[in-house]
């Protein structure tokens, strides 16, 4: 079973400044997603990135997918208040019947105002 | 709005009661999905519908038993209900791998 780990658990930052968040697997992702969970709510696709070294920007966020597809971290800008929320990465397995979505633990972020 | 309907939104249950959570989607999705999130844990797969007619256990389907009614209804039941079980659980719908949506969950507490 692979294993996606998330660092760091818990951030803490002040709005206006930078933070990055990384998911790392125990084995070679087909491709990877990532999720934004606002509380009290599901979890919302934010991207999909399919190719090793692939970079991919949504507004202020930018995901990128580790050369040898074993990693991947989102880097948000200039953080507000409604980035708050639980980040988690998943590894959408390909092919089969199944589409079975495994997460990672997630990255809790608070940006305070 | 299209999307996946979860209900009840909050339950308590005391020890070994049952009930059934209900889930449906109305984007003709063929693959259906009950989770549970636990702090720490993020979200463990329970049981999955790949398609109407069929269910399979996920990664922690004991104490639970599903029912994928048609092609838009997938239900969770919990025979007697356990401390254990006391979760958030959300249920999800996929037409691929790529196109996941998830219902906004039920708040379950067991005492």
């Amino acid at each position: 079973t692979q294993l996606l780990e998330q660092s760091p658990q818990f951030l803490s930052i002040q709005e206006g400044e930078n933070l990055t968040v990384y998911c790392n697997s125990s084995s070679v992702f087909s491709s990877l997603q990532w999720y934004r969970q606002e509380p009290g709510e599901g979890p919302v696709l934010l991207v999909t990135v399919v190719t090793g070294g692939e970079v991919k920007k949504l507004k202020r966020l930018t995901f990128q997918f580790g050369d040898a597809r074993k990693d991947s971290s989102l880097h948000i800008t200039a953080a507000q208040p409604g980035d708050t929320g639980l980040y988690l990465c998943a590894d959408p397995p390909v092919g089969g019947a199944t589409n079975k979505l495994i997460f990672g633990t997630g990255t809790l972020l608070a940006v305070q105002p | 709005n299209a999307g996946v309907t979860q209900t009840p939104k909050f339950q308590v249950l005391k020890t070994g009661q049952s009930m059934t959570l209900q889930c449906a989607q109305d984007m003709n999705h063929n693959s259906m999905y009950w989770y549970r999130q636990d702090p720490g844990m993020g979200l463990r797969l329970i049981y999955y519908s790949a398609s109407e007619g069929t269910t399979d256990k996920g990664e922690v389907p004991n104490g639970y038993n599903v029912s994928r009614l048609n092609k838009r209804e997938f239900s969770l039941r919990l025979e007697s209900a356990a401390p254990s079980q006391t979760s958030v659980y959300f249920c999800a719908s996929s037409q691929t791998a790529y196109g996941y949506t998830f219902g906004s969950g039920t708040r379950l507490t067991v005492v």
